[in-house]
């Protein structure tokens, strides 16, 4: 089945450091790939939809500034969350999107600790 | 506009009993249906989805969902749990005229299941 990798699996660093998530399609082409928060109450909260070659669509209530999205490729999609603070602190799941009755490929994920 | 609800946070069973995961869904046309688990610090993996005929859907694990387009249900069910069992079980749904695959998640269920 389709893989999708996401590195790195967790980060810590600290406050004000700038973090980059990437999200690659292992063995097909993503032209849409999709990057969830994921609370500790368990919820996915999707962030924000990355098209190939365009800009990324952002939900309502998400800093475009903060969390900076590149989708340069049809395989790779990287998130960035730039100057990190204690509150930025969650799990990232990347997924890669699918048309008609097919399932999305989740990454694994990205535990993010700033201190 | 699609949604769905997953009515309970938790859900206990011991080994060996049945067990059975709720979800109800709201969307305009016809829905693709699915559910996922995700285990601890893990993405999330496909287990089964509903699309058209058949209305009680085999899938991986021994999970079988049934589809109810009266009471716009799709539970997860499972004849015998198992410990391995326990997990976090999130249901979705996609409008079958929406594009790139974006799917509306529920809350999530955490299942456990004890010896």
């Amino acid at each position: 089945g389709a893989v999708v990798s996401q590195h790195p699996s967790r980060v810590i660093c600290k406050s004000g450091t700038s973090v980059k998530i990437e999200c690659r399609s292992l063995d097909f082409q993503a032209t849409t790939m999709f990057w969830y928060r994921q609370f500790p109450k368990q919820s996915l909260m999707l962030m924000a939809t990355s098209n190939e070659g365009s800009k990324a669509t952002y939900e309502q209530g998400v800093e475009k500034d903060k969390f900076l999205i590149n989708h340069a490729s049809l395989t790779l999609s990287t998130l960035t969350v730039t100057s990190a603070h204690p509150e930025d602190s969650s799990f990232y799941i990347c997924s890669a999107g699918s048309r008609g009755d097919q399932p999305q490929h989740f990454g694994d994920g990205t535990r993010l600790s700033i201190l | 506009a699609q949604s769905v609800a997953q009515p309970e946070d938790q859900v206990n069973v011991a080994e060996g009993n049945p067990l059975t995961v709720k979800c109800t869904y709201s969307v305009s046309g016809n829905p693709y249906l699915f559910w996922y688990v995700q285990y601890p610090n893990r993405g999330l993996q496909f287990l089964l989805k509903y699309i058209t005929g058949d209305n009680l859907v085999k899938g991986s694990y021994g999970f079988e969902a049934e589809f109810n387009k009266s009471q716009t249900s799709f539970h997860l069910k499972k004849p015998s749990a198992l410990v391995s069992d326990s997990a976090l079980y999130f249901c979705a749904v996609r409008d079958r005229g929406t594009n790139a695959g974006k799917s509306t998640f529920g809350d999530g269920t955490t299942l456990t299941v004890k010896p």
